[in-house]
């Protein structure tokens, strides 16, 4: 079954180093999205990526982060000077469509921060 | 703003039945229901969309009252495998093209025992 995988599966990195964290979405999918989950929080919303261009960005998605899909394949959420309170679960996700299509999550990366 | 899930919390012993449900201040598009497993990623259950379309796992039943903006997750027959946090994900209006931002609910500890 095809599934969403994710790169690193723990990164931990100084107080204001850039990380990049990388996804591969399921390959016939079209809509990507970036979401993350302090530990023993809920999951929160990022960024929506469609057609090559940002859809939708939350309040937390600031100038500090930044997206792209560098090939047809992998989806990338870039922090450019990483501060410790973004130490978090990041969780990538894809869907097929818009209806009622379901969101396939991957496997997480572990950010910490120190 | 983040739907309201109740319970927080239920233990269930093996063959028990549970309702989860989840609601929300604004009129809402669609409910997302995922189930996650501590340390793993969140797991697509159930799909339902204003206007009635639906999709999810056979074995798991839920409703939405659009009227109220509520979701309720029927579990039938609990196994211990159906421990874990329950989330929904709410949608509040659909961009064409812009993908289902979800706003997750803070999850609801499920715990099945023998």
């Amino acid at each position: 079954e095809p599934e969403v995988t994710q790169t690193p599966s723990h990164q931990v990195t100084q107080m204001g180093q850039e990380v990049i964290l990388r996804c591969v979405p399921i390959s016939n999918h079209l809509y990507f999205y970036w979401y993350r989950q302090i530990l023993g929080q809920k999951v929160e919303f990022l960024v929506s990526f469609y057609n090559n261009e940002i859809s939708e960005k939350s309040e937390i998605f600031d100038d500090q982060f930044s997206v792209e899909r560098p090939d047809g394949s992998n989806f990338t959420l870039k922090i450019r000077s990483t501060k410790l309170e973004d130490s978090a679960m990041y969780f990538c996700a894809s869907s097929l469509g818009q209806g009622v299509s379901e969101q396939y999550f991957g496997p997480g990366t572990r950010l910490t921060v120190t | 703003q983040q739907p309201v899930q109740s319970p927080q919390a239920v233990i269930l012993r093996e063959g028990e039945d549970a309702v989860i449900n989840c609601s929300s201040s604004k009129a809402l598009y669609s409910v997302h229901w995922y189930r996650q497993k501590h340390g793993e990623a969140p797991v697509f259950l159930m799909i339902l969309l204003k206007g009635g379309e639906q999709k999810g796992h056979e074995k798991i039943s839920a409703s939405f009252n659009e009227k109220k903006q509520q979701s309720s997750l029927y579990l039938t027959a609990s196994q211990l495998s159906y421990s874990g946090t329950y989330f929904c994900g709410t949608e509040g209006s659909r961009i064409t093209g812009g993908g289902n931002k979800l706003t997750f609910g803070t999850g609801t500890q499920l715990k099945v025992e023998l």
